[in-house]
This record gives C-alpha cells, sequence and structure tokens, in this order.
C-alpha cells in the first residue's frame, strides 16, 4: 500500500526566503508525482507534475525534483512572497488503475 | 471558464437525510474522481469513473453511490447522512482512455456539514 509522507508539516519563513518542501513515498513505482497548492476553503491547484522518467520540472521560482528510487521529491519555492502562503500538497500515481495517493501537506506561512 | 464545477459549494443538512452533489468538467477528460478531505485535511481517493464504468472504488460505504450520467458529469449521492459524512468532498478529472497517469483538474469542494 502506497504511503505519501511530506514534512515538515508546517513551515514559517520571512518573505524572500528560499525553502525546500520534502515528500517521500513508499511505493517506487510511480507513473508521475504531483505537486499541488490548496488555499484556505479552496480546491486544488496543479503546480508541477514530473512523469516517473523526468528528474525535475521547473515553473517560475518553483522546481520540483524527482528521485524515484529512493522515494524522494523537493519542491523548492525561490525568493518566497506572502501569497505562497498555502498548503502544499504531494501526490504520487500508482496502480493499474492510475490512484492519486496524497501526502497531508506542509502549510506554508511567508511573512512579510 | 471554470474547468471543474461541483455544485452546491456548502451543504448543511441533519443527520438521516439523503443528499447529493453534482460535479461537471468541461475539459473533455475522460476520467472523473470523487475525493473526501476530513478534518485534519488528508485528501483520499473515493471513486473514480472512466467513460461512466466505475474504476476505482476505495471501501467506501454503500451509503455512497456515484453516478455518472455521461462522461462530463460524475455526481455523488449520500444516503442516511451521519456526522462522520461532515468533511469536503472533491471532483477530479483527468484524460487519457484509462484514466492513465494524467495530471488531475480539481474542483472547488463541497463542504458538507452533517448535523
Amino acid at each position: 500500500k502506497q504511503e505519501v509522507t511530506q514534512i515538515p508539516a508546517a513551515l514559517s519563513v520571512p518573505e524572500g526566503e528560499n525553502l525546500v518542501l520534502n515528500c517521500s513515498f513508499t511505493d517506487s513505482a510511480i507513473y508521475n508525482l504531483q505537486w499541488f497548492r490548496q488555499d484556505p476553503g479552496k480546491g486544488l491547484t496543479s503546480l508541477l507534475l514530473i512523469q516517473s522518467s523526468q528528474r525535475e520540472q521547473t515553473s517560475g521560482r518553483l522546481n520540483a525534483s524527482l528521485d524515484k528510487s529512493s522515494g524522494r521529491s523537493t519542491l523548492y519555492i525561490a525568493a518566497s512572497q506572502p501569497g505562497d502562503s498555502a498548503t502544499y500538497l504531494c501526490a504520487v500515481t500508482g496502480g493499474s488503475n492510475y490512484k492519486l495517493t496524497f501526502g497531508k501537506g506542509t502549510l506554508l506561512t511567508v511573512n512579510p | 471558464d471554470t474547468a471543474v464545477s461541483q455544485t452546491p459549494k456548502y451543504l448543511v443538512t441533519q443527520m438521516g437525510n439523503d443528499k447529493s452533489i453534482k460535479c461537471e468538467q468541461n475539459l473533455g477528460h475522460d476520467t472523473m474522481y470523487w475525493y473526501k478531505q476530513d478534518s485534519k485535511k488528508f485528501l483520499k481517493i473515493m471513486f473514480s469513473y472512466n467513460n461512466k464504468e466505475l474504476i476505482i472504488n476505495e471501501t467506501v460505504p454503500n451509503r455512497f453511490s456515484p453516478k455518472s450520467p455521461d462522461k462530463a458529469h460524475l455526481n455523488l449521492h449520500i444516503n442516511s447522512l451521519e456526522l462522520g459524512d461532515s468533511a469536503v468532498y472533491f471532483c477530479a478529472s483527468s484524460q487519457g482512455v484509462t484514466g492513465g497517469p494524467f495530471e488531475q483538474y480539481f474542483g472547488p469542494g463541497t463542504r458538507l456539514t452533517v448535523t
């Protein structure tokens, strides 16, 4: 059974700081890994999707890496802004039915 | 235009009632999903439909019955609501014939409160 763990559960940083969110998964037989952002009371917004054959993906100030063999991914956020404050969720797709399994998320607060 | 929409956004009801949540996607995707996010914010899949056919059913009580009238719609009907059903329910969709390992797009969620 796939399990996804995200560390830390919460993170508070001053504006402008670079930061890293961590995600680990127990079963390396995945198709892809997806990072989402969830704002309070809102739905999920897909940030980056990394296919299992890829090592990283970049979008603006965000960079996500994937090490499938070790079951780890990181989300790097450069020059953080207060608008980045949200919960960041990591999810992996696996199994014959392409099931998406989520971690419990990291609550990020960027202080002005 | 909203890609994945859900109605209602909020739903407050009493124990024992039956309620439905509707989901529609205008992305032309073949696969749709229902997820439940509990009070601890843990998001877990409940059901998945591909071209109106059920492909994932994650040990959800049979009080929950998904219905897909066409591939653009996936509704969730809940019978005999219980306090523990209180959660946020998210609908999502992805492209692909069998769902595939494709990016999933989520709706805004429906916050269900059972009193």
